[in-house]
């Protein structure tokens, strides 16, 4: 049962337009989510986080938000740069100090110059 | 930012072989670090929980004796791929967390057995 879910597999979006990226969680116990950028061959790195008692995190051109009702979080990407082009993972933790996050599938996103 | 490092980045080995991969927290202490499987267009999918000090906790359907992870230190964990076979091919990431909750990965091993 895959608890956090991406269902978009991949999104091509024009330099300098608006990037969303869309995630989806069914386990009502998630309480911190982030948000991963990973290159080919190399380790996701961290981009931004949010905490349930939040609906908006801003850090630059990033932008996540969560809808908790919907179980639904985004992230949003503006402007796009071809240097964002990557996979993007959302993950989800119920807290706790157990550190244990489930992840997404990915989306692959693609900023065309 | 806090630095995870893992080596090796490339590993070819032949079937039956064992192959370890080194994961270091080079400027923070991690107590718990994490390992991940990424087979191509799918999900990092978590494979053990590694706790410094104490026996690593297993994802249901990991071999816990195919593959063995040892968290000697504060900083560094390793994961054994022993009697490796073709279909153990994949991308292993490790993880760490700083206190601060945020996790930090290091930049993965790529393994593939002939």
């Amino acid at each position: 049962d895959q608890q956090v879910k991406q269902n978009s597999p991949s999104l091509s979006v024009q330099e300098g337009r608006i990037s969303i990226l869309n995630c989806d969680y069914t386990n009502s116990m998630f309480d911190y989510f982030l948000w991963y950028k990973k290159y080919p061959a190399e380790g996701p790195t961290f981009l931004i986080s949010i905490s349930s008692i939040k609906d908006k995190n801003e850090d630059g051109r990033f932008t996540v938000f969560l809808n908790k009702s919907a179980k639904h979080l985004s992230l949003h990407i503006v402007p796009s740069q071809p240097g964002d082009s990557a996979v993007y993972f959302c993950a989800a933790t119920e807290g706790g100090g157990t550190y244990k996050y489930i992840f997404g599938t990915g989306t692959r996103l693609k900023v065309l110059a | 930012g806090a630095v995870v490092s893992q080596h090796p980045s490339w590993v070819i080995c032949k079937s039956g072989t064992s192959v370890k991969i080194e994961c270091r927290s080079l400027d923070f202490q991690a107590t718990t670090m994490f390992w991940y499987r990424q087979f191509p267009k799918q999900s990092l999918m978590l494979m053990a929980t590694s706790n410094e000090g104490s026996k690593a906790t297993y994802e249901q359907g990991v071999e816990k004796d195919k593959f063995l992870i040892n968290h000697a230190s504060l900083t560094l964990s390793t994961l054994t791929v022993t009697s490796a076979h073709p279909e153990d091919s994949s991308f292993y990431i490790c993880s760490a967390s700083d206190r601060n909750e945020k996790l930090f990965f290091g930049s993965g091993t790529q393994l593939s057995v002939l």
